[in-house]
């Protein structure tokens, strides 16, 4: 199976502040990565796809980059709704392996 | 808007089998858009893909549970089932059906979750 490793795994940050979260995959995965929002005691949100690709209807402050075996999900500006937990997730092989998470609390 | 609902009894003992149904509404089992997805979360711990079908029926398992595991999917119902046979300590979690466009096959919209305890 591919590997995951996100970093860091707890991220204080205050509103309005500039997030990025690193994702590294034990092998390359092309571009077949997602990103995904968790807050507790809801399912995961679909932020970004395929790298880069914006999901329908998320805002724009969210946008992902990277190939091969590293990834960066980026956060222009800190919203109150946007602390939460982070995952990403690998499509390039099966099984769909996701990351351990990144927590995102208020500084 | 499409929205899946998972379905089944929160407490399972050792050995025995769990079973969940998700069902789909406002969108179809049967399309050919889409898989139907089971992905779990152990209390407090990441996720974890547990397998798909297709509404042809064609499947696919992740190897660490594929012993244990049948995904079915009832067009006429509208669902799609889980069944993890004898379950241990280490199946409690929060099982979310989901589905993935077939073109991107990335989880687009998810089930609320259901916690499922094994326990006697």
């Amino acid at each position: 199976d591919i590997q995951l490793t996100q970093s860091p795994s707890f991220l204080s940050a205050s509103v309005g502040d500039r997030v990025t979260i690193t994702c590294r995959a034990s092998q390359g995965i092309s571009s077949y990565l997602a990103w995904y929002q968790q807050k507790p005691g809801k399912a995961p949100k679909l932020l970004i796809y395929a790298a880069s690709t914006l999901q329908s209807g998320v805002p724009s402050r969210f946008s992902g980059s990277g190939s091969g075996t590293e990834f960066t999900l980026t956060i222009s500006s800190l919203q109150p709704e946007d602390f939460a937990t982070y995952y990403c997730q690998q499509l390039n092989s099966y099984p769909p392996t996701f990351g351990q998470g990144t927590k995102v609390e208020i500084k | 808007q499409v929205q899946l609902q998972e379905s089944g009894p929160g407490l399972v003992k050792p050995s025995e089998t769990l079973s969940l149904t998700c069902t789909v509404s406002g969108g179809s089992v049967s399309s050919g858009s889409y898989y139907w997805s089971w992905i779990r979360q152990p209390p407090g711990k990441g996720l974890e893909w547990i397998g798909y079908i297709y509404y042809s029926g064609s499947t696919n398992y992740n190897p660490s549970l594929k012993s244990r595991v049948t995904i079915s999917v009832d067009t006429s119902k509208n669902q799609f089932s889980l069944k993890l046979s004898s379950v241990t300590a280490a199946d409690t979690a929060v099982y979310y059906c989901a589905r993935a466009p077939a073109k991107t096959r990335y989880f687009d919209y998810w089930g609320q979750g259901t916690l499922v305890t094994v326990s006697s």
